[in-house]
């Protein structure tokens, strides 16, 4: 079925250092790939997105990657600092799903000073 | 500035009560989510929505109903409280057809005695 995995589940980096969080999918056909982020006692909000005819995006310190054959997409984190800490949530769409989104497990970041 | 807000962010319930949530967005968006979201298990849809009385089930939607009178409101039901249902609750909204980004509520934590 639709399945979005995501890993690792807690990532812990110090302070400066680059952070990557990984996610698989299991249909070849989705066209869009979303990050979320969630700080603590708040809600979810997109921080990144990107769709299936471009390979990387960025923006600022973060970027996306994707990888269509391998069906991979990568968040990457340059320079962390401490407001970085939060859960963050990859996402598909997936074909035939319009706009329902699924989501992958989530990944606690810490970053440590 | 999208705002979704929802009827209450902490509510306890007892087993077998009717619970009631509601969650409101005020940016005119065709399509409206409810979502639970537990630890490791990241953001599971229970029911979705893309016009007003219309309804269709997500992953999970046993033990819960929907209904949505009117464009900006999404109410879901618990028709028979279970402790099982204890969880944070989010409702999200996104626009029409092509509308990826979705625009979280605050989340209710339900709380089944």
């Amino acid at each position: 079925g639709e399945n979005v995995e995501q890993h690792p589940s807690t990532l812990s980096v110090q302070e400066g250092d680059s952070a990557v969080i990984k996610c698989t999918y299991s249909d070849s056909a989705s066209n869009y790939f979303p990050w979320y982020k969630q700080e603590l006692g708040k809600r979810p909000q997109l921080i990144i997105d990107i769709r299936s005819n471009v390979g990387e995006k960025k923006d600022q310190r973060i970027a996306v990657t994707l990888n269509k054959t391998a069906k991979h997409f990568s968040l990457h984190i340059t320079e962390t600092q401490p407001e970085d800490s939060a859960v963050y949530f990859c996402a598909a769409i997936f074909t035939g799903g319009g706009n329902k989104l699924t989501f992958g497990t989530g990944t606690q970041l810490k970053v440590e000073l | 500035d999208v705002k979704v807000t929802q009827s209450s962010r902490y509510l306890v319930k007892r087993t077998g009560e009717k619970v009631f949530l509601e969650c409101v967005q005020d940016m005119d968006h065709e399509n409206m989510f409810w979502y639970r979201q537990d630890p490791g298990l990241g953001l599971r849809l229970i029911y979705f929505s893309y016009d007003v009385k219309m309804k269709e089930k997500g992953d999970i939607p046993e033990g819960y109903s929907v209904s949505r009178e009117k464009k900006e409101r999404f109410s879901l039901i618990l028709e028979s409280a279970s402790t099982n249902q204890t969880s944070m609750y989010l409702c999200a909204s996104s626009f029409g057809s092509g509308g990826y980004e979705q625009f979280f509520g605050p989340g209710t934590r339900l709380t089944v005695l």
